[in-house]
């Protein structure tokens, strides 16, 4: 089945450690989004990509970074200067039509649930 | 920072009732306007992508309507199912590059 697949599932981190989410699609979509969710806040950008080997920051994107080698894959990484990981990640994909990106939906994974020890 | 706003929060409804929640957004800037719905355990799942004012989209029992130049969208879902029972997300792109701007959601229990 087409789909977006994030692993893993869940993840821990110790201090001062960076770790990678992984995000993978299979539904040959140009644009991939990374978001953040927090307790009582909406989802919140981290990076995204329109195009292979091109990221943007978004509006939250200190103590994070990510790569677009290829199509298929957009992982993240949470860096040990991100001073508060805990949150739950989500990864979403989007076509591009000949007018760009806009006015696409938004297509997400099950999420990553990262916390600190 | 986006002020994008739901409301209510949550709310409670009888099976077979009839219910409509509120997105609230800056209507300046204005490119397109997205709903979701989230279910427990699940990913997000895209109902509508609106653009124009005055727009207004249906699926199934569940419709929506956007008024651009006052800044706010409403969705509409008609006979609830214990289905229903989800949290329904709006996002705003004020760009068109689908940059998107989340509002914190509404919690949908339909009661059997």
């Amino acid at each position: 089945d087409g789909g977006i697949t994030q692993s893993p599932k869940y993840l821990f981190r110790k201090e001062g450690q960076n770790v990678t989410l992984s995000c993978e699609q299979n539904l040959n979509h140009d644009a991939m989004y990374w978001y953040r969710q927090d307790p009582g806040q909406g989802l919140r950008l981290i990076y995204y990509s329109q195009i292979v080997n091109d990221f943007q920051k978004g509006d939250i994107a200190e103590g994070y970074s990510v790569s677009r080698e290829k199509k298929e894959s957009f992982p993240l990484t949470v860096t040990s200067a991100q001073k508060n990981p805990t949150a739950f990640y989500l990864c979403a994909s989007s076509m591009r039509s000949r007018q760009g990106v806009s006015n696409q939906p938004q297509h997400f994974g099950d999420g990553t649930r990262l916390s600190i020890l | 920072i986006l002020n994008v706003e739901q409301s209510p929060q949550s709310l409670h409804v009888q099976e077979g009732d009839s219910t409509n929640f509120t997105c609230s957004f800056p209507s300046s800037n204005f490119y397109a306007l997205h709903w979701y719905r989230w279910e427990t355990a699940k990913s997000p799942e895209a109902l509508f992508v609106m653009t124009l004012n005055g727009d207004e989209k249906k699926k199934g029992r569940i419709s929506a309507t956007l008024n651009t130049k006052e800044g706010y969208s409403y969705l509409y879902i008609k006979g609830s199912q214990p289905e229903d029972s989800a949290t329904y997300l709006c996002a705003l792109d004020q760009t068109g590059a689908n940059n998107l701007f989340f509002g914190t959601g509404t919690r949908l229990t339909v009661i059997p």
